[in-house]
Order: C-alpha cells, then structure tokens, then sequence
C-alpha cells in the first residue's frame, strides 16, 4: 500500500498569505495524485488531479505540481474561504490511498 | 448536473448487515468506475472499494475484504455496499463517488453508518 504524508499537519498563516502544502508519497504515483479541500460537515471537494490540473470551477490561486513522490499543492494568496483541511490521494496503484491531511488555519 | 445521493445508513447492532445504496443521475452512469470512500470525524477519507464500468473488475481495501461486497446495476443507474459483520470500526460517513481523483471526479453527501450495541 502506497502510504501518503502530508506537511506540515497544520498551517497558520494570515489571509493573502502563500500557503505550500506537501505530500510525499512511499513510492512513486507517477502523476496520478488529487488534492482535496475540505470543510466542516462537508465532503471533500477536488481542487487538482493529476498533479497539476485544476479541476472544474477551480480558482485560479489554486496550483499542483510535482510528479513520482513529491508534490505540492500551492495557494497563492489566502481567501477566508480557503481556511479548511486539505488532502492528498493517489490512484497510481490499488488500493487507493489518502494522505493524512494538512489544516490551514487562520494566524 | 451530476448527482450521487446515497441511502441505506443507520444504527446497527455489531455482527450486524446493511445495504447502502447510492442513486446516480446527471451522467452515464455505465461509463464509469464508481467506488465507496468513508471517513470519520476528524480523520482523513479511506478508500473501502471501487467497481469498473461493467461490474467485471471489483476491489476491496483488505479491512472490509471477505465482509463487504459492492454492485452496481447499470440499468437503474444504482450502486450498492453490502456490508455484513459490522464492527464498531466500520462506523464512519460512507461516500458513494464516481473516478476517484480523475478530472471526472464526483461524489454525494454522504450518509452515515453507526455500528454500537
């Protein structure tokens, strides 16, 4: 099983800040890993597959990048709407697999 | 408008079964791989299991292997989790989700299964 961490397991940072989230994988998922967002009684949203595409009604401040092991998901300037837990999901390999989550919280 | 809405949760004793079932609509529903995803407060998604388009390649997480089984009927757009031996480990919110981490990604809200005595 291809195990995802993510770090740092939490972000404080104040709004209009660059926020860098990583998720290192234990062996290569080539460039097939998600990033979700989510919220509080909500399910998870898709912000990126494939490492680097935005998914459909994604903000543009929203970025991926990375491939084999090591990726990052990337806000370019906080919103307050962007303060939420954040995960990272492979589907290179069965089963498919989630990191952890990293939570961005307001400073 | 692509639509998964599940059914089918509820409070059941442990060594106990349940069927959840989760309606598509808005999509081919035969075109896809669909799959069930749970989680619990506080902890991240898990993958349970995910079906191909024609029901001909099945896979399990091995925590649920031999215990839960997944189908799907093409014809009624539908897919179902039958879920027998529950343990207090299982309780969690259970997603239904079409292409998991793909561009064509999409899930319901969910419905919630608790396994207490």
């Amino acid at each position: 099983e291809i195990v995802l961490t993510q770090s740092p397991a939490t972000l404080s940072l104040s709004p209009g800040e660059r926020a860098t989230l990583s998720c290192r994988a234990s062996q290569s998922v080539s460039s097939y890993l998600a990033w979700y967002q989510q919220k509080p009684g909500q399910a998870p949203r898709l912000l990126i597959y494939d490492a680097s595409n935005r998914a459909t009604g994604i903000a543009a401040r929203f970025s991926g990048s990375g491939s084999g092991t090591d990726f990052t998901l990337t806000i370019s300037s906080l919103e307050p709407e962007d303060f939420a837990v954040y995960y990272c999901q492979q589907r290179n390999n069965w089963p498919l697999t989630f990191g952890g989550g990293t939570r961005v919280e307001i400073k | 408008e692509v639509q998964l809405v599940e059914s089918g949760g509820g409070l059941v004793q442990p060594g106990g079964s349940l069927r959840l079932s989760c309606a598509a609509s808005g999509f081919t529903f035969s075109n896809y791989w669909v799959h069930w995803v749970r989680q619990t407060p506080g902890k991240g998604p898990v993958w349970v299991s995910g079906m191909n388009p024609d029901g001909s390649s099945i896979r399990y997480a091995d925590s649920v292997k031999g215990r839960f089984t997944i189908s799907r009927d093409n014809a009624k757009n539908t897919l179902f989790l039958q879920m027998n031996s529950l343990r207090a480990e299982d309780t969690a919110v259970y997603y239904c989700a079409r292409a998991v981490g793909s561009g064509s990604h999409s899930w319901g809200q969910g419905t919630l299964v608790t396994v207490s005595s």
